[in-house]
């Protein structure tokens, strides 16, 4: 079946460093990509996406780009803000199924 | 226009006790979903309808059950709440399509003593 592997966590990053999430996918399809992010006491909302090979998404500084050769859709921004504390989590989109499959959630600390 | 909206936000059960969680989506979307997020372990599908008229399981669906009420409604039922269905549960909704993401409600923190 679909699988989603994500970077382990917590990752602890200072103020404006340049973060990296790593995340590679297993699929039996050809999957849309998402990458979501959940702040304390809320649902998960989508941060941004990517629906075809070589697609880049983007969104509040965050970018991710689909990698066919590769499996991967590693989330990436180039300075971090205090604001930017969450738990982000990877996604595909299953193409035969009306569902989708998560990666466990990587928690990232932002320190002033 | 409210998105994804779930009832209750907080609850505590008895072991044995039943309850039934309500979820709503006024975004005319065909598939909608229930999970559970406990520490350390992700989002776990419990069960989803991918359109209005069918339910199908997640990977975790012992001890639920749900019903498509109509196109807007998605419930979750537990029937003998056991100490293990402590979790927070999620509600969440998809129009039909893999290129379209998941809208998620604000989640249900159930207790079961």
């Amino acid at each position: 079946g679909d699988s989603v592997t994500q970077m382990e966590g917590p990752v602890t990053l200072s103020e404006e460093a340049f973060l990296t999430i790593n995340c590679t996918y297993t699929a039996t399809g050809y999957p849309s990509l998402f990458w979501y992010v959940q702040y304390p006491g809320e649902g998960l909302q989508l941060l941004l996406k990517a629906t075809k090979a070589d697609d880049k998404g983007s969104n509040k500084g965050f970018e991710a780009t689909y990698r066919k050769e590769t499996t991967s859709f590693h989330l990436e921004k180039g300075s971090v803000q205090v604001s930017d504390s969450a738990v982000y989590f990877c996604a595909l989109s299953d193409p035969n199924a009306g569902k989708s499959t998560f990666g466990d959630g990587t928690t990232l600390t932002v320190k002033p | 226009n409210a998105g994804v909206t779930q009832t209750p936000k907080f609850q505590v059960l008895k072991t044995g006790q039943s309850m039934t969680l309500q979820c709503a989506q006024d975004m005319n979307h065909n598939s909608m979903y229930w999970y559970r997020q406990d520490p350390g372990m992700g989002l776990r599908l419990i069960y989803y309808s991918a359109s209005e008229g069918t339910t199908d399981k997640g990977e975790v669906p012992n001890g639920y059950n749900v019903s498509r009420l109509n196109k807007r409604e998605f419930s979750l039922r537990l029937e003998s709440a056991a100490p293990s269905q402590t979790s927070v549960y999620f509600c969440a909704s998809r129009a039909w399509g893999r290129d379209y993401e998941q809208y998620f409600g604000p989640g249900t923190r159930l207790t079961v003593t």
